[in-house]
């Protein structure tokens, strides 16, 4: 199974401020990356797909980079909504789908 | 508006089964993979079993094989995880999640349903 390793496990940002998060694959998954935000007690909301692409209604200070075995989502200026645990994912070999363990966004 | 609610989530004992179920509404359902992820308490998420459209190819994450049963109801837009011989491991939010169109990831998601199990 591929292993999905994200750093920091926590980030402390100001308002404002750009947020830069880190995923690394066992393997090389291509482009195969989808990034994922989920809020105090609510569901993952898909941010990014295919390493680059926004997904539906996210607004374009989430971005995507990154291919082979390194990714990043970068979020260019933090709002108070942005503060949440985010997720990558790999799907480019499966079963099993796989997560990282995730970073969680916290205001500084 | 594409809408997922899982139901059927409680307490059960070791040992115990429980049927979640999940409603979809608002897209062609009939059309795409589904799958269940599933979070425990304090953790990250687990992708647990997925579906194709028609129901005739499923997988099943190591953790739950031979336990868990994933299916669908196209005519009802109805998606269904039966699960058999729980653990306190199973402890979880289990939510289900449509597979993108083109690309194999979850592009909406369920609100989830609370498994506990417990004696």
């Amino acid at each position: 199974e591929i292993v999905m390793t994200q750093s920091p496990a926590t980030l402390s940002v100001s308002p404002g401020e750009r947020a830069t998060l880190s995923c690394r694959a066992s393997e090389s998954v291509s482009t195969n990356v989808a990034w994922y935000q989920q809020r105090p007690g609510q569901a993952p909301r898909l941010l990014i797909y295919a390493a680059v692409s926004r997904a539906t209604d996210i607004p374009a200070r989430f971005s995507g980079s990154g291919s082979g075995t390194e990714f990043t989502l970068t979020i260019s200026s933090l709002q108070s909504e942005d503060f949440a645990m985010y997720y990558c994912q790999q799907y480019n070999r499966w079963p099993p789908w796989t997560f990282g363990q995730g970073t969680k966004v916290e205001i500084k | 508006e594409v809408q997922l609610v899982e139901s059927g989530g409680g307490l059960v004992q070791p040992g115990g089964s429980l049927r979640l179920s999940c409603a979809a509404s608002g897209f062609n359902f009939n059309n795409y993979w589904m799958t269940w992820v599933r979070q425990a308490p304090g953790k990250g998420l687990e992708w647990v079993a997925n579906i194709k459209h028609d129901g005739s190819e499923t997988d099943y994450a190591d953790s739950v094989q031979g336990r868990f049963t994933i299916s669908r109801d196209n005519a009802k837009n109805s998606l269904f995880l039966q699960m058999h011989s729980l653990r306190a491991e199973d402890t979880a939010v289990y939510y289900c999640a449509r597979e993108h169109a083109d690309y194999t990831c979850f592009d909406k998601w369920g609100q989830g349903t609370q498994v506990i199990v417990s004696s």
